[in-house]
């Protein structure tokens, strides 16, 4: 069964203070990984999709990388809009259901 | 990109009632659609998986005559909780994939029974 592991749970950032979160993943073949931003009481908001290994895409102050069990969520100099939660997700070859992990909720501070 | 709507936001119904969520495709048709439930704090869990002109694939440990889903056209799927009770109470989200991005999700509905 595909698993998708989050961390940190919740993260506080003073803005302009730059870090990383984590996605660890468990899947029989990879189709494709993703990541999503997720507002209070709204829908997931796309933001990236790596489908191998070494990996990288960018969006402004967001960047995401990809290794064959983690994924990484680079956020550089990050500024109060950016808070929310963060979701990574998995969908295994040959499957259309894709999983998501629990998420990790960002807080930055002005 | 791909644009998924939503409605309604939010919506109270009494216990013992039928609710209908619908899910639309702007811009692109999506033979396949995706209905998932949120609770706080809590990752998305799908419920089913909507396919035009046919039967709906529903998750382990899903009630399908409970949340009854129809996929009558290449842009519309909707979810119906039927005789919905307290403890459906959640948040319910749609999603679709246009070829050549990412999934993209509905603004989500809130269900609230009282």
């Amino acid at each position: 069964e595909d698993q998708v592991t989050q961390s940190p749970e919740a993260l506080r950032l003073q803005e302009g203070e730059s870090s990383s979160l984590n996605c660890s993943y468990t899947v029989s073949g990879l189709r494709g990984l993703f990541w999503y931003r997720q507002d209070p009481g709204k829908g997931p908001e796309f933001l990236f999709t790596l489908y191998s290994a070494g990996e990288e895409k960018e969006k402004e102050r967001l960047k995401a990388t990809l290794t064959k069990k983690e994924s990484f969520l680079h956020i550089t100099a990050p500024k109060p809009e950016d808070s929310a939660t963060y979701l990574c997700a998995v969908q295994a070859t040959g499957y259309q259901k894709v999983t998501f992990g629990t998420g990790t909720k960002l807080q930055v501070i002005p | 990109g791909a644009v998924v709507s939503q409605h309604p936001s939010w919506v109270i119904c009494k216990s013992g009632t039928s609710v209908k969520i619908e899910c639309r495709s702007l811009d692109f048709q999506a033979t396949t659609m995706f209905w998932y439930r949120q609770f706080p704090k809590q990752s998305l869990m799908l419920m089913a998986t909507s396919n035009e002109g046919s039967k709906a694939t529903y998750e382990q440990g899903v009630e399908k005559d409970k949340f009854l889903i129809n996929h009558a056209s290449l842009t519309l799927s909707t979810l119906t909780v039927t005789s919905a009770h307290p403890e459906d109470s959640s948040f319910y989200i749609c999603s679709a994939r246009e070829a050549g991005y990412g999934y993209t999700f509905g603004s989500g509905t809130r269900l609230t029974v009282v």
